[in-house]
């Protein structure tokens, strides 16, 4: 089983639409959680942290459910640069091992 | 201006024959890590160092090596490359301030390496 599972997608979007997604984590010891931006294979780039309390960034709102084991990320008013590949990501504080998801395909169309 | 740089950035090679992918941060990072990305996987952990002189394996660390002389460059090491090592290599570095628990902070990624073994 994977640590950290994600619905691969594609979520097609229509262009501003809002398109909301999961990620699972299966280690109870993870204290830090991270959503990623990958454009085709090119290099991952942080879109942003998650908080306990959950967090918004502009159109982004990432949520985490510590009890259920998820976080979440919703895209509001989705614009055609916002697709991608989302990335969650699970960290541990004691050390330096990061846990990516295999990542969900966003697709926003005209 | 900052960033990481992985060379080279694609490769193409045989069974057996030794390679090393380089990479290199000017950011003055003491986190280094290594990612291999593969369809329906996901990046993965090969090795990571907190610090010069300090690495440590990750999720898949069978097949690769890894040194940290310097802070800057973090070389992957492929002693003896098999197919199974064909994948897409990602190098992250990311500033702790000399506390582990900070190795998680914002990643920065190289543009990867495209690695075939025929």
């Amino acid at each position: 089983r994977k640590e950290v599972e994600q619905d691969p997608g594609p979520f097609n979007v229509p262009e501003g639409a809002t398109v909301a997604f999961n990620c699972t984590y299966s280690n109870s010891a993870s204290q830090s959680f991270f959503w990623y931006r990958q454009d085709c294979r090119k290099e991952p780039k942080l879109l942003m942290s998650v908080y306990s309390s959950g967090n918004e960034d502009g159109r982004f709102t990432a949520q985490l459910n510590r009890a259920s084991q998820y976080i979440s990320l919703l895209i509001r008013d989705s614009k055609l640069s916002d697709s991608a590949t989302y990335l969650c990501v699970a960290g541990f504080d004691s050390w330096g091992k990061l846990q990516f998801g295999a990542g969900t395909q966003v697709v926003v169309t005209p | 201006e900052a960033q990481v740089t992985q060379n080279p950035r694609y490769l193409i090679t045989v069974t057996g024959k030794k390679l090393t992918v380089t990479c290199s941060q000017n950011m003055n990072h003491e986190y280094m890590s290594w990612y291999r990305q593969d369809p329906g996987l996901g990046l993965r952990q090969i090795y990571y160092s907190m610090n010069v002189e300090v690495t440590d394996k990750g999720d898949v660390p069978e097949g690769y090596k890894v040194s940290r002389k310097e802070k800057r460059n973090f070389p992957l090491i492929l002693e003896s490359p098999s197919p199974n090592q064909t994948s897409l290599y990602f190098c992250a570095s990311s500033a702790t301030g000399g506390q582990p628990h900070l190795a998680k902070n914002i990643q920065y990624f190289g543009a990867g390496t495209r690695l075939s073994v025929l």
